[in-house]
């Protein structure tokens, strides 16, 4: 693996459903986030994790929930889809999180379908 | 509110200068950066300024004046693999970026 890995690449999921969305780093990375993006708008935060133990909500928390249990994998659940909820998921790192030029790093995303 | 202003869409001429411009309006300021996005594929980072001025990385180069709320991204000789989407993020007073909706940028041979 070499820097963050998504899965699945696309998906088409019924309404109703619970959905996981795997993302994996091997930077060692200490932050974590997961964005939406959608036609027109800017990428938007959903939830990140600052370090290992550690989760917070971001500007679209609402329907979706992550666990950050080690430093590598952070996965975000919906816990029951609704077609809103249509849109390309980005996975991204960083080294701190907390200031600096702390640049992200992005994962090549998953598109999700919901029906 | 938060607020990140680019324009939508621009076009330009293979090995042509193209500024693509970008207004913020945050809570807090703790620096801004550029991403480029190639259709279909994750953003990748381009440059980072916290500091007035310009800095330069190649045939690209970034400007940010915080008084004003504004910076730009100067692209030189420009190629046909620059036609993507530029995205203008900054991270506010809770180290968060805030993105704007990216500029999408069209290179004519």
């Amino acid at each position: 693996i070499a820097g963050i890995t998504q899965a699945p690449t696309s998906q088409i999921l019924a309404a109703g459903r619970r959905m996981t969305l795997r993302c994996t780093q091997d930077m060692r990375h200490n932050a974590m986030y997961w964005y939406r993006q959608d036609l027109g708008l800017g990428l938007r935060l959903i939830h990140y994790s600052n370090t290992a133990g550690t989760t917070g909500k971001g500007e679209v928390p609402d329907g979706y929930s992550v666990s950050r249990a080690n430093t590598d994998d952070f996965p975000l659940t919906l816990a029951s889809a609704v077609p809103s909820q249509t849109s390309v998921y980005f996975c991204a790192s960083s080294d701190s999180g907390t200031g600096g030029a702390d640049t992200q790093y992005f994962g090549p995303g998953t598109r999700l379908t919901v029906l | 509110g938060q607020n990140i202003d680019q324009p939508t869409e621009m076009t330009a001429t293979e090995g042509a200068i193209v500024q693509i411009n970008c207004t913020y309006q945050t809570s807090g300021f703790n620096g801004l950066f550029w991403y480029q996005q190639h259709a279909g594929e994750a953003p990748t980072f381009l440059s980072y300024n916290v500091l007035d001025g310009l800095e330069e990385k190649g045939r690209f180069s970034s400007f940010l004046s915080r008084s004003k709320g504004y910076s730009y991204l100067l692209l030189k000789e420009l190629q046909m693999k620059d036609s993507a989407s530029y995205l203008c993020a900054v991270r506010d007073s809770n180290y968060q970026l805030i993105w704007g909706a990216g500029t999408k940028l069209i290179i004519k041979p």
